[in-house]
Protein backbone atom coordinates (compact mmCIF):
# COMPACT_ATOMS: atom_id res chain seq x y z
CA UNK A 1 0.00 0.00 0.00
CA UNK A 2 1.28 3.68 -0.07
CA UNK A 3 3.11 5.28 2.27
CA UNK A 4 1.58 8.16 3.75
CA UNK A 5 4.62 9.47 5.34
CA UNK A 6 6.56 10.31 2.05
CA UNK A 7 3.30 12.62 1.95
CA UNK A 8 3.20 14.35 5.04
CA UNK A 9 0.47 17.03 4.66
CA UNK A 10 1.86 20.76 4.48
CA UNK A 11 0.11 23.50 6.61
CA UNK A 12 1.44 26.92 5.58
CA UNK A 13 0.41 30.30 7.93
CA UNK A 14 1.64 33.60 7.83
CA UNK A 15 3.54 35.00 10.34
CA UNK A 16 1.92 36.26 12.92
CA UNK A 17 -1.16 33.90 12.50
CA UNK A 18 -2.66 31.24 14.36
CA UNK A 19 -1.86 27.61 13.33
CA UNK A 20 -3.87 24.48 14.06
CA UNK A 21 -2.13 21.44 13.82
CA UNK A 22 -4.68 18.39 13.80
CA UNK A 23 -3.75 14.41 14.56
CA UNK A 24 -6.59 10.94 14.46
CA UNK A 25 -5.45 8.39 17.12
CA UNK A 26 -6.26 4.70 17.02
CA UNK A 27 -6.27 3.64 20.03
CA UNK A 28 -9.30 4.46 22.10
CA UNK A 29 -7.33 2.63 25.30
CA UNK A 30 -4.56 5.45 25.01
CA UNK A 31 -4.81 7.68 28.09
CA UNK A 32 -1.50 10.31 27.71
CA UNK A 33 -1.03 12.36 24.39
CA UNK A 34 2.14 14.05 23.41
CA UNK A 35 3.53 16.57 20.53
CA UNK A 36 6.90 16.81 19.28
CA UNK A 37 8.29 19.70 17.05
CA UNK A 38 11.09 18.27 15.04
CA UNK A 39 13.49 20.48 13.31
CA UNK A 40 15.63 19.64 10.48
CA UNK A 41 18.70 17.14 11.25
CA UNK A 42 17.29 17.08 15.25
CA UNK A 43 15.65 15.00 17.13
CA UNK A 44 12.05 15.40 18.29
CA UNK A 45 11.42 17.94 21.03
CA UNK A 46 8.59 18.19 23.53
CA UNK A 47 6.21 20.02 23.16
CA UNK A 48 3.15 19.74 25.12
CA UNK A 49 1.26 16.63 27.06
CA UNK A 50 -2.24 15.84 28.34
CA UNK A 51 -3.74 12.96 29.93
CA UNK A 52 -6.65 11.32 29.18
CA UNK A 53 -9.08 13.37 31.95
CA UNK A 54 -8.35 16.22 30.21
CA UNK A 55 -9.84 18.26 27.16
CA UNK A 56 -7.72 21.21 26.98
CA UNK A 57 -4.34 22.22 28.20
CA UNK A 58 -2.46 25.14 27.54
CA UNK A 59 1.58 26.25 27.83
CA UNK A 60 3.33 28.96 26.82
CA UNK A 61 1.94 30.08 22.95
CA UNK A 62 0.31 26.35 22.65
CA UNK A 63 -2.66 24.86 23.41
CA UNK A 64 -3.46 20.87 22.86
CA UNK A 65 -7.15 20.18 22.77
CA UNK A 66 -8.36 16.03 22.99
CA UNK A 67 -11.59 15.02 22.14
CA UNK A 68 -11.73 11.51 23.20
CA UNK A 69 -15.29 10.65 21.28
CA UNK A 70 -14.05 11.06 18.00
CA UNK A 71 -10.46 9.86 19.06
CA UNK A 72 -8.92 13.06 17.64
CA UNK A 73 -5.90 15.85 18.95
CA UNK A 74 -5.13 19.21 17.83
CA UNK A 75 -2.22 21.65 18.65
CA UNK A 76 -2.86 25.12 18.67
CA UNK A 77 -0.07 27.84 18.29
CA UNK A 78 -0.81 31.45 18.61
CA UNK A 79 1.39 33.98 16.94
CA UNK A 80 2.64 31.52 14.78
CA UNK A 81 6.84 32.45 14.22
CA UNK A 82 9.25 31.47 11.75
CA UNK A 83 10.82 29.91 14.42
CA UNK A 84 7.87 27.61 14.58
CA UNK A 85 8.45 25.69 11.41
CA UNK A 86 8.84 21.91 11.98
CA UNK A 87 7.51 18.95 11.61
CA UNK A 88 4.82 18.43 14.12
CA UNK A 89 4.09 14.81 15.39
CA UNK A 90 1.83 13.63 17.38
CA UNK A 91 2.04 10.57 19.71
CA UNK A 92 0.07 8.38 22.01
CA UNK A 93 0.82 5.91 25.13
CA UNK A 94 -1.40 2.97 24.47
CA UNK A 95 0.56 1.26 27.51
CA UNK A 96 1.77 2.01 31.16
CA UNK A 97 5.72 2.60 30.88
CA UNK A 98 5.65 1.43 27.38
CA UNK A 99 6.21 2.93 23.62
CA UNK A 100 4.88 6.22 22.04
CA UNK A 101 2.92 5.43 19.24
CA UNK A 102 3.48 8.41 16.92
CA UNK A 103 1.64 9.72 13.98
CA UNK A 104 2.94 10.71 10.59
CA UNK A 105 3.39 14.10 11.46
CA UNK A 106 2.66 18.01 9.59
CA UNK A 107 4.94 19.95 7.88
CA UNK A 108 4.38 23.62 9.49
CA UNK A 109 5.78 26.40 7.22
CA UNK A 110 5.25 29.84 8.50
CA UNK A 111 5.89 32.80 5.79
CA UNK A 112 7.24 35.98 6.65
CA UNK B 1 22.06 19.92 32.19
CA UNK B 2 23.36 17.70 29.24
CA UNK B 3 20.73 15.95 27.63
CA UNK B 4 20.72 12.75 25.31
CA UNK B 5 23.82 12.47 23.46
CA UNK B 6 24.46 9.66 20.44
CA UNK B 7 26.95 8.76 18.13
CA UNK B 8 27.79 8.45 15.82
CA UNK B 9 25.61 11.62 14.12
CA UNK B 10 26.52 9.30 10.53
CA UNK B 11 27.46 6.38 9.96
CA UNK B 12 28.31 4.51 6.22
CA UNK B 13 28.45 1.17 6.04
CA UNK B 14 28.14 -1.88 3.06
CA UNK B 15 25.55 -3.99 2.87
CA UNK B 16 26.60 -6.85 5.22
CA UNK B 17 28.59 -5.07 7.43
CA UNK B 18 27.93 -4.62 11.45
CA UNK B 19 26.94 -1.78 12.68
CA UNK B 20 26.62 0.01 16.65
CA UNK B 21 25.04 2.52 17.80
CA UNK B 22 25.84 4.20 21.08
CA UNK B 23 23.09 6.52 23.39
CA UNK B 24 24.09 8.20 26.58
CA UNK B 25 20.89 9.27 28.21
CA UNK B 26 20.51 12.15 30.79
CA UNK B 27 21.78 11.53 33.73
CA UNK B 28 19.58 9.31 36.36
CA UNK B 29 17.30 8.74 34.02
CA UNK B 30 16.06 5.04 34.37
CA UNK B 31 13.77 4.51 31.07
CA UNK B 32 15.43 4.32 27.83
CA UNK B 33 14.18 4.18 24.56
CA UNK B 34 15.91 3.06 20.93
CA UNK B 35 13.39 4.43 17.78
CA UNK B 36 13.60 4.26 13.93
CA UNK B 37 12.62 7.09 11.54
CA UNK B 38 12.89 6.00 8.09
CA UNK B 39 12.93 8.97 5.40
CA UNK B 40 9.63 11.38 5.78
CA UNK B 41 8.42 8.95 8.16
CA UNK B 42 6.85 8.91 11.61
CA UNK B 43 9.30 7.53 14.54
CA UNK B 44 8.64 3.77 15.11
CA UNK B 45 9.74 2.10 18.26
CA UNK B 46 12.10 -0.78 18.46
CA UNK B 47 12.85 -1.37 21.98
CA UNK B 48 12.71 0.15 25.63
CA UNK B 49 15.00 -0.74 28.73
CA UNK B 50 13.98 -0.01 32.64
CA UNK B 51 17.46 0.16 33.69
CA UNK B 52 19.00 -2.91 32.72
CA UNK B 53 16.69 -5.07 31.50
CA UNK B 54 14.25 -4.91 28.46
CA UNK B 55 10.51 -5.80 28.95
CA UNK B 56 9.34 -4.61 25.68
CA UNK B 57 11.37 -5.66 22.55
CA UNK B 58 8.60 -6.16 20.48
CA UNK B 59 9.49 -3.36 17.87
CA UNK B 60 13.27 -5.07 17.17
CA UNK B 61 12.10 -5.59 13.25
CA UNK B 62 14.01 -8.93 13.07
CA UNK B 63 16.73 -11.00 15.09
CA UNK B 64 19.57 -8.70 12.98
CA UNK B 65 18.77 -6.07 15.99
CA UNK B 66 19.70 -6.17 19.42
CA UNK B 67 19.94 -3.91 21.95
CA UNK B 68 21.98 -3.90 25.86
CA UNK B 69 22.13 -1.73 28.17
CA UNK B 70 24.93 -1.75 30.97
CA UNK B 71 25.01 0.15 34.30
CA UNK B 72 21.61 1.44 33.66
CA UNK B 73 23.24 4.20 31.61
CA UNK B 74 24.71 3.72 28.37
CA UNK B 75 23.01 1.58 25.66
CA UNK B 76 24.22 0.20 22.06
CA UNK B 77 21.81 -0.78 19.40
CA UNK B 78 23.58 -3.05 17.34
CA UNK B 79 22.29 -4.15 13.76
CA UNK B 80 24.14 -7.29 12.25
CA UNK B 81 24.47 -7.97 8.28
CA UNK B 82 23.06 -4.61 7.49
CA UNK B 83 20.47 -4.01 4.44
CA UNK B 84 19.80 -1.42 2.73
CA UNK B 85 16.61 -1.00 4.30
CA UNK B 86 18.20 -0.71 7.49
CA UNK B 87 18.80 2.74 6.24
CA UNK B 88 17.10 5.02 8.69
CA UNK B 89 17.55 7.86 11.34
CA UNK B 90 18.09 5.76 14.75
CA UNK B 91 16.55 7.98 17.82
CA UNK B 92 17.17 7.40 21.41
CA UNK B 93 15.09 8.72 24.50
CA UNK B 94 15.03 8.26 28.13
CA UNK B 95 12.92 9.18 30.41
CA UNK B 96 13.10 9.71 34.63
CA UNK B 97 11.64 6.36 35.09
CA UNK B 98 9.44 5.52 32.25
CA UNK B 99 5.27 5.52 32.16
CA UNK B 100 4.03 8.87 31.79
CA UNK B 101 7.26 10.82 32.42
CA UNK B 102 8.09 12.92 29.32
CA UNK B 103 10.74 11.51 27.03
CA UNK B 104 13.60 13.54 26.08
CA UNK B 105 15.09 12.93 22.50
CA UNK B 106 18.94 12.54 21.37
CA UNK B 107 19.84 14.04 17.97
CA UNK B 108 19.65 10.45 16.10
CA UNK B 109 22.41 8.55 14.53
CA UNK B 110 21.86 8.89 10.36
CA UNK B 111 22.73 5.11 9.48
CA UNK B 112 23.28 4.75 5.46
CA UNK B 113 23.59 1.26 3.67
CA UNK B 114 25.45 1.37 0.45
Amino acid sequence: GESVGLHLPTLSVQEGDNSIINCAYSNSASDYFIWYKQESGKGPQFIIDIRSNMDKRQGQRVTVLLNKTVKHLSLQIAATQPGDSAVYFCAENPEYGNKLVFGAGTILRVKS
Amino acid sequence: GAGVSQSPSNKVTEKGKDVELRCDPISGHTALYWYRQSLGQGLEFLIYFQGNSAPDKSGLPSDRFSAERTGGSVSTLTIQRTQQEDSAVYLCASSRRGGRETQYFGPGTRLLVL
